[in-house]
């Protein structure tokens, strides 16, 4: 069975520092992983879908990349903004249809 | 574009009554549609998927069900709530095969029982 973990479950930092977020699964026989933001008491909004032959993706002051061999995934945040502040999801895409999330890392950024 | 749409917004019900939660797309054909419900503390859980009309599959056991009349209509149900289906109820779509596609999620559902 497929397990998604996210470490830490918090971090606050400055606004400006530049912040790394982890994801680790324990199957490396996956087709993609997706990472998510959700702010809260909201849906969640797709950032970057890393496909399994993928090493890495980016947009705007995201980059997610993909080890699978070693089952990582980091999201990279440049310069980060308040904007940024809310939980950001990890999920694992293995079998046809289903998705497997980590419990999230929720960020804060302070002004 | 896409729009994904989800009612009511919020719900809160008694302990033994029903349920029914509505989930519409709007600008696709055929989507893979998904019901998943996130938990105070938990992951979300995968409920159930459904490839096409009349099509559902279940992912956990539960109390509850799911249909899907309309090509882009996904409806949650129960006959009986139960105080642990309290949580956070989200609809997801995607194009084609799922497999490799990106998932798109609608504004959710919170839903507490008493």
């Amino acid at each position: 069975k497929q397990e998604v973990t996210q470490i830490p479950a918090a971090l606050s930092v400055p606004e400006g520092e530049n912040l790394v977020l982890n994801c680790s699964f324990t199957d490396s026989a996956i087709y993609n992983l997706q990472w998510f933001r959700q702010d809260p008491g909201k849906g969640l909004t797709s950032l970057l879908l890393i496909q399994s032959s993928q090493r890495e993706q980016t947009s705007g002051r995201l980059n997610a990349s993909l080890d699978k061999s070693s089952g990582r995934s980091t999201l990279y945040i440049a310069a980060s903004q308040p904007g940024d502040s809310a939980t950001y999801l990890c999920a694992v895409g293995a079998g046809s249809y289903q998705l497997t999330f980590g419990k999230g890392t929720k960020l804060s950024v302070i002004p | 574009s896409q729009t994904i749409h989800q009612w009511p917004a919020t719900l809160v019900q008694p302990v033994g009554s029903p349920l029914s939660l509505e989930c519409t797309v709007e600008g696709t054909s055929n989507p893979n549609l998904y019901w998943y419900r996130q938990a105070a503390g938990r992951g979300l859980q995968l409920l159930f998927y459904s490839v096409g009309i009349g099509q559902i599959s279940s992912e956990v056991p539960q109390n509850l069900s799911a249909s899907r009349p309309q090509d882009r209509q996904f409806i949650l149900s129960s006959k009986k709530l139960l105080l642990s289906d309290s949580g956070f109820y989200l609809c997801a779509w995607t194009y084609g095969s799922g497999a490799g596609e990106t998932q798109y999620f609608g504004p959710g559902t919170r839903l507490l029982v008493l």
